[in-house]
């Protein structure tokens, strides 16, 4: 979507190796989000950041860390990759105010072998 | 904690016909935003049509409506003339009204839709 991209858009991975998804906007939003999406779970919320350097956990937080230096860039990691976070990766942005739900970027498939 | 239920995995319609797909939440709070994204096979996240709970009148956008009953906590939408550029995933959404490190979408688990020519 137009503001937010994702890096990469497809991964294939190892088991076990470190992992860094990039999430990268140009709306100067406040809140930066990370789900995840799979069959029959939906989309669930992994970290958020509300500011630079401002991070908290979502529901399905273990085994990810994220970092946010910057308005733009919020970053997911993935420590050591496991089969089960093969999964769709979303970054979503939204404003202080923002009642017009989230914009979502356009994922990344990562599969973990 | 608020949940989300779409109790319909998959649903069909025939072009041209009308269906509806049910969205239950579960919630306390009575200051919230109520949302249907549609993602088609191309992966991206489009919202469809949004609801404030505060407003009693039930949100329209052309072809797509929904039923807000807020005492049964029940939002459906309302697809009407359904189009085969309808075919996609349908997700619930709910969000806190309250602004602040609370604002997070919670969302349902999808529904299916397939339209058959």
């Amino acid at each position: 979507d137009a503001g937010i991209t994702q890096s990469p858009r497809h991964k294939v991975t190892e088991t076990g190796t470190p992992v860094t998804l990039r999430c990268h906007q140009t709306e100067n939003h406040r809140y930066m989000y990370w789900y995840r999406q799979d069959p029959g779970h939906g989309l669930r919320l992994i970290h958020y950041s509300y500011g630079v350097k401002d991070t908290d956990k979502g529901e399905v937080s273990d085994g990810y860390s994220v970092s946010r230096s910057k308005t733009e860039d919020f970053l997911l990691t993935l420590e050591s990759a496991t089969s089960s976070q093969t999964s769709v990766y979303f970054c979503a942005i939204g404003g202080l105010f923002d009642t017009y739900g989230y914009t979502f970027g356009s994922g990344t498939r990562l599969t973990v072998v | 904690a608020q949940t989300v239920t779409q109790s319909q995995p998959e649903m069909s319609v025939q072009e041209a016909e009308t269906v509806t797909l049910s969205c239950t939440y579960d919630t306390s709070e009575s200051d919230y935003y109520l949302f249907w994204y549609k993602q088609p096979p191309s992966r991206q996240m489009i919202l469809v049509i949004r609801q404030e709970a505060y407003k009693q009148q039930n949100a329209t956008e052309n072809r797509f409506s929904v039923n807000f009953q807020k005492a049964a906590k029940s939002f459906s939408l309302k697809i009407s003339d359904s189009q085969l550029g309808d075919a996609a995933m349908y997700f619930c959404a709910y969000r806190t009204g309250y602004g602040g490190a609370t604002n997070k979408l919670i969302f349902g688990t999808g529904t299916l839709l397939a339209v058959q020519p």
